[in-house]
């Protein structure tokens, strides 16, 4: 299986900050790496797919880049409504598809 | 607007077989890959497997063959079958549309690369497996 590696597991941050969460691959993924958010009691939400596309309606402030094995999710400028937990997801191979182990986002 | 919404019994005993339903609306499952993804309280997400619209599916092996998921003769309903279940299947248990996509490249001959990406999710059942 690949293995997705998210860091850091947690962060503190205020609003108008800029975050980034990076996420590494166990091997070279290509560019087949997503991102979503999820805030307490609800689904994830997609954010990012295919390493750097903006899903349909997600805040420009959102932005991914990377190939290979490392990747990263930035917020530019943290809003209020940001505070959640992010995971990267890989689809380059399966059996099976694999998440990161989450980086919750907190506030300062 | 695609919308999802699982169905399931809430408590199930140890060792029988969780049963969930999936209901699509507002589209069609056709050319869609459908997963099945768990949470277990507390923690991250698992990928259970998927199924294409048309029937071929794809399984996590870590549920060493317990996993069967199928389309409903309604054609808008995706099935979750998990057999043998313990505390440990104890979770929130979500349906998601999976779409794809390609970048095109020459290499001899014109070749694709298809990428997947989970974009519509259900709300979420909670399945606890307790006697």
């Amino acid at each position: 299986d690949i293995q997705m590696t998210q860091s850091p597991s947690s962060l503190s941050a205020s609003v108008g900050d800029r975050v980034t969460i990076t996420c590494r691959a166990s091997q070279s993924i290509n560019f087949y790496v997503n991102w979503y958010q999820q805030k307490p009691g609800k689904a994830p939400k997609l954010l990012i797919y295919a390493a750097s596309n903006l899903q349909t309606e997600v805040p420009s402030r959102f932005s991914g880049s990377g190939s290979g094995t490392d990747f990263a999710l930035t917020i530019s400028s943290l809003q209020p409504e940001d505070f959640a937990t992010y995971y990267c997801q890989q689809s380059y191979s399966a059996p099976p598809w694999t998440f990161g182990q989450g980086t919750k986002v907190e506030i300062k | 607007q695609v919308q999802l919404q699982e169905a399931g019994p809430g408590l199930v005993k140890p060792s029988e077989t969780l049963s969930l339903s999936c209901t699509v609306s507002g589209g069609s499952i056709d050319t869609y890959y459908w997963s099945w993804i768990r949470q277990p309280p507390g923690k991250g997400l698992e990928w259970i497997g998927y199924i294409f619209y048309s029937g071929s599916t794809n399984y996590n092996p870590s549920f060493k063959g317990r996993v069967t998921i199928s389309v409903g003769t309604s054609k808008n309903q995706i099935s979750l079958s998990l057999s043998s279940v313990t505390a440990a299947d104890t979770a929130v248990y979500y349906c998601a549309r999976a779409s794809s996509g390609h970048y095109g490249y020459w290499s001899g001959s014109y070749k694709k690369d298809y990428y997947y990406y989970m974009d519509v999710w259900g709300e979420g059942t909670t399945v606890t497996v307790s006697s």
